[in-house]
């Protein structure tokens, strides 16, 4: 149980363009999702919050003009990079929860690689 | 602020071998305690958790201890196999921080790699 599917795993894209990543929850409903960024051989920095039906909560430094994050069902939730540019390429990863205890562990999708040329 | 320190990668073992990674943790409030692993290329997966001090979480062999007195929850496991090679994160979630959905503080990550 608790299957997070995180599309596309890869792509690569040119510099300018935008790009949406979805994810979602297979077999529960994530009442919280959260987006990462990772960099290669580091741990995973926190980009924002997102709870259904409301406005995603920023980490500070993260421009929310340009990464884009719409939490519109309970089951989905997406990420877009707006003109993506080389310094945008990363590691990204979602993750979901279902309630709101602080026991309720996060899962995590497979993440997905955003290379820009 | 919440910091999760963990020990120093990479960590390189023969397998059968026993292992230790050390975590040690400073939060706000009264933290659950989380271990997740990566292996390449993929996401994170919850390993084991625990949520209250001398709580022992465990899973797949591997075990981790909440130690309030000293503050930490260190991972361990008796025999590590060729297959345990990943990275291991060790994450806390404070609740102190309910404001911020309980969001997960993460140390750096250990890479482990088990050797035949």
């Amino acid at each position: 149980g608790a299957v997070v599917s995180q599309h596309p795993s890869w792509v690569i894209c040119k510099s300018g363009t935008s790009v949406k990543i979805e994810c979602r929850s297979l077999d529960f409903q994530a009442t919280t999702m959260f987006w990462y960024r990772q960099f290669p051989k580091q741990s995973l920095m926190l980009m924002a919050t997102s709870n259904e039906g409301s406005k995603a909560t920023y980490e500070q430094g993260v421009e929310k003009d340009k990464f884009l994050i719409n939490h519109a069902s309970l089951t989905l939730s997406t990420l877009t990079v707006t003109s993506a540019h080389p310094e945008d390429s990363s590691f990204y990863i979602c993750s979901a929860r279902m309630g709101q205890g602080i026991n309720q562990p996060q899962h995590f999708g497979d993440g997905t690689r955003l290379s820009i040329l | 602020g919440d910091s999760v320190t963990q020990m120093e990668g990479p960590v390189t073992l023969s397998e059968e071998a026993f292992l230790t990674i050390n975590c040690t943790y400073t939060a706000t409030g009264y933290p659950s305690l989380f271990w997740y692993v990566q292996y390449p290329g993929e996401g994170l997966q919850l390993l084991l958790k625990a949520t209250k001090a001398d709580d022992k979480g465990s899973n797949k062999g591997f075990e981790a201890t909440y130690r309030k007195e000293t503050t930490s929850f260190h991972l361990e496991k008796g025999s590590v196999q060729v297959s345990d090679s990943a990275v291991y994160f060790c994450a806390l979630s404070d609740r102190a921080r309910r404001g911020s959905n309980y969001k997960l503080t993460f140390g750096k990550g250990t890479l482990l790699t088990v050797n035949p």
